[in-house]
C-alpha cells in the first residue's frame, strides 16, 4: 500500500529562520508525484510545489523548495525566511498510478508555528 | 483564490438526512476529485472524474455518490447521514491526473 509519513506533529521556528518538514512515502511504483500544501487556520488548501519522480533537480517555488532524495524516498519541505503567515497545516501528498490513474495519498500533516 | 467553487460553504443537517454538495473546477481543468477531512481520519481521498467519467475511487461509502456533468462542475451526494459524516468536504481539481491539484475552500458538513 502506498504511505505517506509526516514523523513531525508540530513544528516551531523563529521568524527568518529557515525550517525544514519532513516527509518520507512508501511505494514500489517508478512513476509518482510528490506534492506539498498548506492549510491555514482559516481551511483552505494551497498547492506549494510538486515534484515528479523523475525529475532530476529540486522543486523550487519562491520561498518552497523541496528536498527530494529518491533513494531514501523523502520529500522534505524547506521554507526559507519564514514569516508569521507560514503558521498553518503543512500536508505532504503523493499521488501514484493505479489503474490507469493516478490515487492521490496524504500524510498526517504537520502543524508549523512561527514565532516574531 | 485557486478558481474552484465549492457550495455550499456550510451545511446543518439532521441523521439519516440527504445533502448534495457542488464543485466546480477551475477553468481548463478536466479532472475533479472529492475528499472528506475529519481529525481521527485526516484527509481522504473518495472519488476522482475526469471529463466527466469515473476515473478512481477511495474510501467512499455505498452512501455516498458523485457524478461530473458535461460541464465539469461536479456534485458529491450524501445519504443516510451520520453523526461520524461531519467533516470538512474539499473538492479539487486539476488539469489531468498525477498533476498539481488547487482545492476548493471547502463544505462543512455538521450532522447534529
Amino acid at each position: 500500500a502506498q504511505k505517506i509519513t509526516q514523523t513531525q506533529p508540530g513544528m516551531f521556528v523563529q521568524e527568518k529562520e529557515a525550517v525544514t518538514l519532513d516527509c518520507t512515502y512508501d511505494t514500489s511504483d517508478q512513476s509518482y508525484g510528490l506534492f506539498w500544501y498548506k492549510q491555514p487556520s482559516s481551511g483552505e488548501m494551497i498547492f506549494l510545489i510538486y515534484q515528479g519522480s523523475y525529475d532530476e533537480q529540486n522543486a523550487t517555488e519562491g520561498r518552497y523548495s523541496l528536498n527530494f532524495q529518491k533513494a531514501r524516498k523523502s520529500a522534505n519541505l524547506v521554507i526559507s525566511a519564514s514569516q508569521l503567515g507560514d503558521s498553518a497545516m503543512y500536508f505532504c501528498a503523493m499521488s501514484h498510478a493505479s489503474g490507469g490513474s493516478y490515487i492521490p495519498t496524504f500524510g498526517r500533516g504537520t502543524s508549523l508555528i512561527v514565532h516574531p | 483564490d485557486s478558481g474552484v467553487t465549492q457550495t455550499p460553504k456550510h451545511l446543518i443537517t439532521a441523521t439519516g438526512q440527504r445533502v448534495t454538495l457542488r464543485c466546480s473546477p477551475r477553468s481548463g481543468d478536466l479532472s475533479v476529485y472529492w475528499y472528506q477531512q475529519s481529525l481521527d481520519q485526516g484527509l481522504q481521498f473518495l472519488i476522482q472524474y475526469y471529463n466527466g467519467e469515473e476515473r478512481a475511487k477511495g474510501n467512499i461509502l455505498e452512501r455516498f455518490s458523485a457524478q461530473q456533468f458535461p460541464d465539469l462542475h461536479s456534485e458529491l451526494n450524501l445519504s443516510s447521514l451520520e453523526l461520524g459524516d461531519s467533516a470538512l468536504y474539499f473538492c479539487a481539481s486539476s488539469v489531468d491526473s498525477g498533476q498539481p491539484q488547487h482545492f476548493g475552500d471547502g463544505t462543512r458538513l455538521s450532522i447534529l
